[in-house]
This record gives C-alpha cells, sequence and structure tokens, in this order.
C-alpha cells in the first residue's frame, strides 16, 4: 500500500457540516492526490498537491479545499457537506508514475 | 480533454475463459497507459503499464499491448480464475496535473467456478 493511511475509513455526517478526511504517507512522495469514486463515472481527481503548501485543482473541486502542511499529510474538507458528496475518497501518491493507492474512506452524508 | 472509454460490465465468466476487456483512448500527447484492478472493500493496485507505442505490458497472466494507430490498449488474459473477479480501471497518464490519471469508468468482471 506504499505506506498510505487514509482516515477515518467510514464516516457519516450531516448536511452543512464540516467533514475533513487526512491522508498519510510514508514513503516522503512529492505528488498527493484526492480522488472521489462514484458508480458509473470512475474515479475522478478532485485536488492534487506537487509539494509542501502547493495544490492545484482537479477535474471535479468545487465544494472541496485541501491543505499540505507537512510532505506526509494531505488533508482534503469539505466546508459544508452536501448529499451529492456521499463517496468513497481514495488518496493517491507518486514520486513518480505510476500512482499507489490508500484503501479510501466511504463518506455518507445524511 | 484527455479521456477513457471502456467497455460497459458487468462481464460474466466461467473458469477458464478468455477475457478481453476492451478500452480506448482520446490524448491529445503521448500518454502512457495503465490498467489497474480493484478488489471488494480495497483501493486500487496497479496491474500493468506501457509507457510507449507498441509496448507491452504484463502481469499474472494479464497482457495489455499500447496500440497508438487504433488509441486502444485492451487487458487480455487467456484462462481466468475465480480470484480474478474485481473491478478493472483503464486510465491514462494526464498531461496537465503532475502525475496524475484519468480513469476509465471502470469494468466488473465476474468469474464463476
Amino acid at each position: 500500500d506504499a505506506g498510505i493511511t487514509q482516515s477515518p475509513r467510514h464516516k457519516v455526517t450531516e448536511t452543512g457540516t464540516p467533514v475533513t478526511l487526512r491522508c498519510h504517507q510514508t514513503e516522503n512522495h512529492r505528488y498527493m492526490y484526492w480522488y472521489r469514486q462514484d458508480p458509473g463515472h470512475g474515479l475522478r481527481l478532485i485536488h492534487y498537491s506537487y509539494g509542501v503548501k502547493d495544490t492545484d485543482k482537479g477535474e471535479v473541486s468545487d465544494g472541496y479545499s485541501v491543505s499540505r502542511s507537512k510532505t506526509e499529510d494531505f488533508l482534503l474538507t469539505l466546508e459544508s457537506a452536501t448529499s451529492s458528496q456521499t463517496s468513497v475518497y481514495f488518496c493517491a501518491v507518486s514520486g513518480d508514475s505510476p500512482l499507489h493507492f490508500g484503501n479510501g474512506t466511504r463518506l455518507t452524508v445524511t | 480533454g484527455d479521456s477513457v472509454t471502456q467497455m460497459e460490465g458487468p462481464v460474466t465468466l466461467s473458469e477458464e475463459a478468455f477475457l478481453t476487456i476492451n478500452c480506448t483512448y482520446t490524448a491529445t500527447g503521448y500518454p502512457s497507459l495503465f490498467w489497474y484492478v480493484q478488489y471488494p472493500g480495497e483501493g486500487l493496485q496497479l496491474l500493468l503499464k506501457a509507457t510507449k507505442a507498441d509496448d507491452k505490458g504484463s502481469n499474472k497472466g494479464f497482457e495489455a499491448t499500447y496500440r497508438k494507430e487504433t488509441t486502444s490498449f485492451h487487458l487480455e488474459k487467456g484462462s481466468v480464475q475465480v480470484s480474478d473477479s474485481a473491478v478493472y480501471f483503464c486510465a491514462l497518464s494526464d498531461q496537465q496535473a503532475g502525475t496524475a490519471l484519468i480513469f476509465g469508468k471502470g469494468t466488473t468482471l465476474s468469474v464463476s467456478s
């Protein structure tokens, strides 16, 4: 698993509440990514980071923000969760291709 | 923009049958191509890759050849096993987002004994 830990693994939250998902890596990879997986859509890139404090938007970034204050941690925040953000969220890392994925966080917004 | 199209599933096969999962891509440059596999409850694992035209990636009996003329990267296996039941994703390197990948929608394979 390339030393990737996602937390929490499961979360249920209510609409309108803030939620933060954490991705922690132990192998000092430069690039880190957040994807969401939804039936019929495959995986879609939310945000990515190419270094500490260096982040950029992906395909489906609306409603999400990220932060990377340390090489090993990449946080994904839903400022005000909506039901459309119910999904499985995957963190991935890459020093060079290919990507290595964590085991995912299943988020349910009720 | 760049994109990946893979065959709709589910694909249902008997053990020892031949498997083909079609994947085609659209890209402006010369991307690398990948197949990932996802077992239930797990993250994605790299199955194989090819970085240039006519390269063949192979792993665990699976193969795929990078065909630039047909913009395809079809996944094949000569004899599937029950343990191959999973979701398979075709992907290409996103040349505008670091080393990110653009994924197809995934194809579910179910193999029965």
